[in-house]
């Protein structure tokens, strides 16, 4: 079956503009996540979705960051005013009850 | 808070020789573990895990065994193919459902024909 798809697959945009990453997780997992892989930090966790509720935002770095989930499915990860440290691979991860979470292909982005 | 610690890469072994990664953590209440496997080019994939103490995680000839008297749960494989170089992270989950992943810093493996 589909696994977790992750769109754009790369993304190079300019400091200071605005990006959308989107997630489509495997169909009928009702827990999303969100997670940051970069060389300096390893991955970190950002945000977790059970539903359409985001009941964990903890992880989120700043304000600039924000994220949305509709139809208990397909979320988006919107990052404002981008700046370089927010350069790394953004992975998206779906599961249904219990342990053991699904990984996404991720979305490079480059903010030059 | 919670961490996780794995041995410091990079790992080079030969085809078929014996593998141990260690991985450490910290952690309150009653988490559950997990390895993760990054192949070159690909995604992270769940390669095995433990949710309670003295549970034996297995996949692909790998293993992992949760130790809560020694905080660990340290991979390994008796013969290691050229197939099985990737970045294997540890991780831990914790919260309810223990949704919230910790990841240590990743092992990169090479093993060599």
């Amino acid at each position: 079956g589909a696994g977790v798809s992750q769109s754009p697959s790369n993304k190079v945009t300019e400091k200071g503009k605005d990006v959308e990453l989107r997630c489509d997780p495997i169909s009928g997992h009702t827990a999303l996540y969100w997670y940051r892989q970069s060389l300096g930090q390893g991955l970190e966790f950002l945000i977790y979705f059970q539903g359409n509720s985001a009941p964990d935002k903890s992880g989120l770095p700043s304000d600039r960051f924000s994220a949305e989930r509709t139809g208990g499915s397909v979320s988006t990860l919107t990052i404002q005013r981008t700046q370089q440290e927010d350069s790394a691979v953004y992975l998206c991860a779906s599961s249904l009850d219990g342990p053991g979470q699904y990984f996404g292909p991720g979305t490079r982005l480059t903010v030059t | 808070g919670n961490s996780v610690t794995q041995m410091e890469g990079p790992v080079t072994l030969s085809e078929e020789a014996f593998l141990t990664i260690n991985c450490t953590y910290t952690a309150t209440g009653y988490p559950s573990l997990f390895w993760y496997v990054q192949y070159p080019g690909e995604g992270l994939q769940l390669l095995l895990k433990a949710t309670k103490a003295d549970d034996k995680g297995s996949n692909k000839g790998f293993e992992a065994t949760y130790r809560k008297e020694t905080t660990s749960f340290h991979l390994e494989k008796g013969s290691v193919q050229v197939s099985d170089s990737a970045v294997y992270f540890c991780a831990l989950g914790s919260g309810g459902s223990n949704y919230k992943l910790t990841f240590g810093k990743g092992t990169l493996l090479t093993v060599n024909p």
